[in-house]
């Protein structure tokens, strides 16, 4: 089972910011908070992961919840490229030998001029 | 830039043969892999663990051997669809860690 749950679809408009919530009431103390997103037809990207800290990269940003059951990832400044679906998904920290990851339906994206 | 990379792109194969898919680990040795499928419209569901040297680890459903999977090497992984059919039509995806290749579409005509 993914652990987590996200909308299934939203809307942003091109050049505002998108927010996509997840909520993973059942993480555990050492999972992490991981996300990808998958354009059409390619392999998924990694964006970001965090723990329990708020977490920024070129990509996007990580905002975590204090109890943890809940995070919102932020692209800032949406383009149309952005459009995909985004996964969020829960687990230990990846290792040189581990790496499965349980994927949802994830949120489908999608950026409007 | 891509830390694994996947072989072919995509493939169109005829009912009854086999297609070899190449998944390299290009800056890192990589003792496990992962291979993923997708159909449309759907998410990406684990068909299998690679681990190098031994026997890959299947998940539960998946046909070990339809689904061919050699690690013979810490940088290369390789899945192998035998007798392909039809139904086989889909994206195949492997990962290193948090990395994911592009994905290699099989269609089975």
């Amino acid at each position: 089972d993914a652990k987590t749950t996200q909308p299934t679809s939203m809307d942003c408009a091109e050049g505002r910011a998108a927010n996509l919530p997840c909520n993973h009431s059942t993480i555990s103390g050492n999972e992490y908070v991981y996300w990808y997103r998958q354009i059409h037809s390619q392999g998924p990207q990694y964006i970001i992961h965090g723990l329990k800290n708020n977490e920024t990269n070129e990509m996007a940003s990580l905002i975590i919840t204090e109890d943890r059951k809940s995070s919102t990832l932020i692209l800032p400044h949406a383009t149309l490229r952005d459009t995909a679906v985004y996964y969020c998904i829960v687990r230990v920290e990846f290792t040189s030998n581990t790496g499965k990851l349980i994927f949802g339906q994830g949120t489908t994206l999608q950026v409007k001029p | 830039g891509a830390v694994v990379s996947q072989h072919p792109s995509w493939v169109i194969c005829k009912s009854g043969t086999s297609v070899k898919i190449e998944c390299r680990s290009l800056d890192f040795q990589a003792t496990t892999m992962f291979w993923y499928r997708q159909f449309p419209k759907q998410s990406l569901m684990l068909m299998a663990t690679s681990n190098e040297g031994s026997k890959a680890t299947y998940e539960q459903g998946v046909e070990k051997d339809k689904f061919l999977i050699n690690h013979a090497s810490l940088t290369l992984s390789t899945l192998t669809v035998t007798s392909a059919h039809p139904e086989d039509s889909s994206f195949y995806i492997c990962s290193r860690e948090a990395f994911f290749g592009q994905g290699t579409r099989l269609t089975v005509v």
